[in-house]
């Protein structure tokens, strides 16, 4: 089943390291999306990547975060000098092509920030 | 700002039953309404969708409807089964932001 994957499944980070996340998306799929889910929230978009491009990053914070979705390999979203705020679920998602078309999510990547 | 409301966080029905959740929203671009589904631990999983030429549509036990002057969505799901007890969440495409917008979903809970 060539799903969405995300790995680490669970990553814990103390206070100004950085933290790297990875998505592969489905197979035949070239555009990515990254959110994030705080407790007892919806999730929020960040930023949104084809192949080597970065479409729309509105949802980005300003500092510390950047994506990147290199020509070969999963997509990464990094957070540098990591801070208790940025403890939340981290979900990778895909689609066939951009617009309307359905979104397939990954697992997510649980992130604690010590 | 808050362009979708899910005004209930938890819902609870009985097996067999029909359940209804419900999502309002103020964004007059979204053009594009999904409902997604999520179990604990897991990412979401989608569910149904429709545009906003339709004001329905139906696959099996679920059916969406769409209310545009009302800026109203909804998902009936009948009869409720007891593996449908999960957290569901609305979303809207093409409110000016590649991305989906979510609601913060609605815990629905399947009593047997």
């Amino acid at each position: 089943n060539a799903g969405v994957m995300q790995n680490p499944r669970h990553l814990v980070r103390r206070r100004g390291q950085e933290a790297r996340l990875r998505c592969s998306p489905m197979k035949g799929h070239s555009h990515v999306y990254w959110y994030r889910q705080l407790p007892e929230e919806g999730l929020k978009f960040m930023v949104y990547l084809q192949k080597e491009n970065i479409i729309d990053e509105s949802g980005m914070p300003k500092e510390r975060f950047s994506a990147e979705f290199p020509k070969e390999g999963p997509s990464i979203l990094r957070i540098q000098q990591v801070v208790r705020g940025d403890s939340a679920a981290y979900f990778c998602a895909s689609s066939l092509t951009d617009g309307y078309n359905e979104q397939f999510f990954g697992p997510g990547t649980r992130l604690t920030v010590l | 700002d808050q362009q979708v409301k899910q005004n209930s966080p938890s819902l609870s029905v009985q097996e067999g039953r029909i359940s209804i959740l419900n999502c309002d929203y103020t964004n007059s671009m979204f053009d594009y309404f999904l409902w997604y589904k999520k179990y604990p631990a897991e990412g979401p999983t989608f569910l149904i969708s429709i545009s906003s030429i339709k004001d329905k549509n139906e696959d099996g036990r679920f059916t969406v409807f769409l209310n545009k002057s009302a800026k109203h969505l909804s998902l009936h799901i009948v009869p409720s089964q007891p593996g449908d007890s999960a957290v569901y969440f609305c979303a809207f495409s093409g409110g000016g932001a590649d991305g989906l917008t979510f609601g913060k979903g609605t815990h629905l809970i399947i009593q047997p």
